[in-house]
């Protein structure tokens, strides 16, 4: 089994939509993140959190909001879709040294 | 913000020959991270490194700290080494990644 996992994998909306993307991880990792990918730019950073009880925004965070509801589990949500959010999302956890990030299979997310 | 510059964006080759991809940075950094990204998607991290040189298998990874520079180097490339090779640098300790664009490596048979 995976160590990172993300649901759903793909998911079309539409403009205004409330959407959760879901992350969760059996490496008992504290620190998760979020990125959004978008074709020609590299990977930026959403949110990101080094326990429980720390949540932290990242380069681009207008727009999403998340929630860590236990150390395996980091939530994404867009409170209201918007089309410039299609984008590949990936969730990744790292151990507290941070020497390396692992990586979720990712979700397509494409608002219309 | 630092900014990362990957080149070539492209690159073909032919199975069997050296692949050199680049990396470089503008303000100075804690460690630079090498990941490889799948034609699926999935993105794995291949090396960490604040100095020096590291080596896995086919690939080696160099970093000059000076230079503000790093190369990736896959040597005896096949067509599975295809993918996206992504750069990344990390700033002090507080370990958030500035990710590069990518170089897309083709290796045809």
């Amino acid at each position: 089994d995976a160590d990172v996992t993300q649901t759903p994998r793909n998911r079309i909306t539409k403009t205004g939509k409330r959407i959760m993307l879901e992350c969760s991880q059996t490496k008992g990792h504290d620190r998760m993140y979020w990125y959004r990918q978008d074709p020609g730019l590299g990977l930026r950073l959403i949110y990101y959190s080094f326990d429980v009880k720390d949540i932290n925004k990242g380069e681009i965070s207008d727009g999403y909001s998340v929630s860590r509801q236990a150390q395996a589990k980091f939530s994404l949500s867009l409170e209201s879709a918007i089309p410039n959010q299609t984008a590949l999302y990936f969730c990744a956890t790292s151990d507290f040294r941070g020497t390396e990030q692992f990586f979720g299979p990712g979700t397509r997310l494409t608002v219309l | 913000k630092n900014e990362v510059e990957q080149s070539p964006q492209n690159l073909t080759a032919q199975e069997g020959e050296f692949i050199t991809i680049n990396c470089s940075y503008s303000v100075g950094i804690s460690a630079l991270h090498w990941l490889q990204q799948h034609p699926g998607g999935g993105i794995v991290s291949l090396f960490m490194l604040s100095s020096g040189k590291k080596k896995h298998g086919r690939l080696i990874a160099t970093i000059n700290i000076q230079e503000k520079h790093s190369s990736l180097h896959i040597t005896a490339s096949h067509p599975r080494d295809s993918a996206v090779y992504i750069c990344a640098v990390e700033e002090g300790s507080n370990y958030k990644l500035t990710f590069g664009k990518g170089t897309l490596l083709t290796v045809n048979p």
